[in-house]
């Protein structure tokens, strides 16, 4: 199995700030990396996948990079809707894998 | 727009068995480009995937739950389902049906369904 291990558990960044988020898997999943976003009470939503595509309807401040072993999700400029938990995931090997996650909030 | 919407019970037994049906709507659950898939989060934790299922039936399942977890399709009614068996309190958490491409990132979800295993 594959572990996703993302950084830092908690970011604290000010709106308009930029932030980045990291996850590292623990063998090579080439490419095939999504990021969700969970905000309280929802469902996770699709933000990127193929570690760089962003999904639809995605705004262009959410950027992804990265490929092998090391990701990193990028948001711009933070807007007040940005502040939630973020995770990734690895669809290369079954069984498919989340990380625990990153919390976003307001500094 | 494809919807999905899980329902079940929210309140199962200990070492009884849960049992989740996802209705799809607005698209096919025959289609030949997706899977269906199962994704679980206990309260205040993160994601656990469960399982997935192809239309065909083909399955694939979380090695740590396959013991107990039963996917299934029913492409008449555009339904599939899980079945967890001997659940505990471990077991508790929001589930949560999606769909995933041949690559397998999920989107969309259902909103989710809390289930509680308690006697």
């Amino acid at each position: 199995e594959i572990v996703m291990t993302q950084s830092p558990a908690t970011l604290s960044v000010s709106p308009g700030e930029r932030a980045t988020l990291s996850c590292r898997a623990s063998q090579s999943v080439s490419s095939n990396l999504a990021w969700y976003q969970q905000k309280p009470g929802q469902a996770p939503r699709l933000l990127i996948y193929g570690a760089s595509t962003r999904a639809t309807g995605i705004p262009a401040r959410f950027s992804g990079s990265g490929s092998g072993t090391e990701f990193t999700l990028t948001i711009s400029s933070l807007q007040s809707e940005d502040f939630a938990v973020y995770y990734c995931q690895q669809y290369n090997n079954w069984p498919i894998t989340f990380g625990q996650g990153t919390r976003l909030e307001i500094k | 727009q494809l919807q999905l919407q899980e329902s079940g019970p929210g309140l199962v037994k200990p070492s009884e068995t849960l049992s989740l049906t996802c209705t799809v709507s607005g698209g096919s659950i025959s289609s030949s480009s997706y899977y269906w898939g199962w994704i679980r989060q206990p309260p205040g934790k993160g994601l656990e995937w469960i399982g997935s299922i192809y239309y065909s039936g083909s399955t694939y399942y979380n090695p740590s739950l396959k013991s107990r977890v039963t996917i299934s399709v029913d492409t008449s009614k555009n339904q599939f389902s899980l079945k967890l068996s001997s659940v505990t309190a471990a077991d508790t958490a929001v589930y949560y049906c999606a769909r995933s491409g041949l690559k397998n990132w999920f989107d969309p979800w259902g909103q989710g369904t809390l289930v509680t295993v308690s006697s």
